[in-house]
């Protein structure tokens, strides 16, 4: 039973570029989570979807961030019109349903904006 | 608004010392607390989940402890050993929500 997989590992983009990170939960689960990382800060809690559907994005950047969860395929976290100030470690947890008691991290992306 | 403070930030120890590392947390009303291991680099590990009627945890050389009412809770590392060098995160879970709070972590380092 594979962990939490995020992809890429690494990304590189230019001012301006969309950055597009991928999220897929654990076999069985349907619940995601995403939370940056930004250098020498703690994790801070972005947005958390169901499949098809939003349920909390009170961490959620007003402008250029966006997440989806579709029926079908992983987790999109897309950043639009990436700045330097995103430059962080990107997240993904999932859990098998809504209050259940432990959630599953995923090794991260790392975002550089150059 | 509930905030996750963990002392201290850095700390660097000989092989072999037993380790205290603390947490505290501003609202007492939790689900559970959790505490993470990060690797440089890396994602994190999840060690030990207190649930908000517990008092304490253990995983073999790992023991954690809630105190709630006091909004603390320590992370014990008997007899530490260089792979435990890493960054120790503790999050707690509010009531009725489903997302964590992390506190910035304490990076240890355990040198032979």
């Amino acid at each position: 039973n594979a962990g939490v997989m995020q992809n890429p590992r690494h990304l590189v983009r230019r001012r301006g570029q969309e950055a597009r990170l991928r999220c897929s939960p654990m076999k069985g689960h349907s619940h995601v989570y995403w939370y940056r990382q930004l250098p020498e800060e703690g994790l801070k809690f972005m947005v958390y979807l169901q499949k098809e559907n939003i349920i909390d994005e009170s961490g959620m950047p007003k402008e250029r961030f966006s997440a989806e969860f579709p029926k079908e395929g992983p987790s999109i976290l897309r950043i639009q019109q990436v700045v330097r100030g995103d430059s962080a470690a990107y997240f993904c947890a999932s859990s098998s349903a809504q209050g259940a008691t432990e959630a599953f991290f995923g090794q991260g992306t790392r975002l550089t904006v150059v | 608004k509930q905030e996750v403070t963990q002392i201290p930030a850095a700390l660097s120890v000989p092989e072999g010392e037993n380790l205290v590392l603390n947490c505290s947390f501003t609202d007492s009303a939790i689900y559970n607390l959790q505490w993470f291991r990060q690797d440089p680099g890396k994602g994190l590990t999840s060690l030990l989940l207190i649930q908000s009627s517990q008092r304490e945890q253990t995983s073999g050389r790992l023991n954690a402890s809630l105190d709630k009412s006091s909004g603390r809770s320590t992370l014990y590392i008997a007899a530490s050993q260089p792979g435990d060098s890493a960054t120790y995160l503790c999050a707690v879970r509010p009531p009725n929500t489903d997302k964590l709070i992390f506190g910035t972590g304490t990076r240890l380092q355990v040198f032979p």
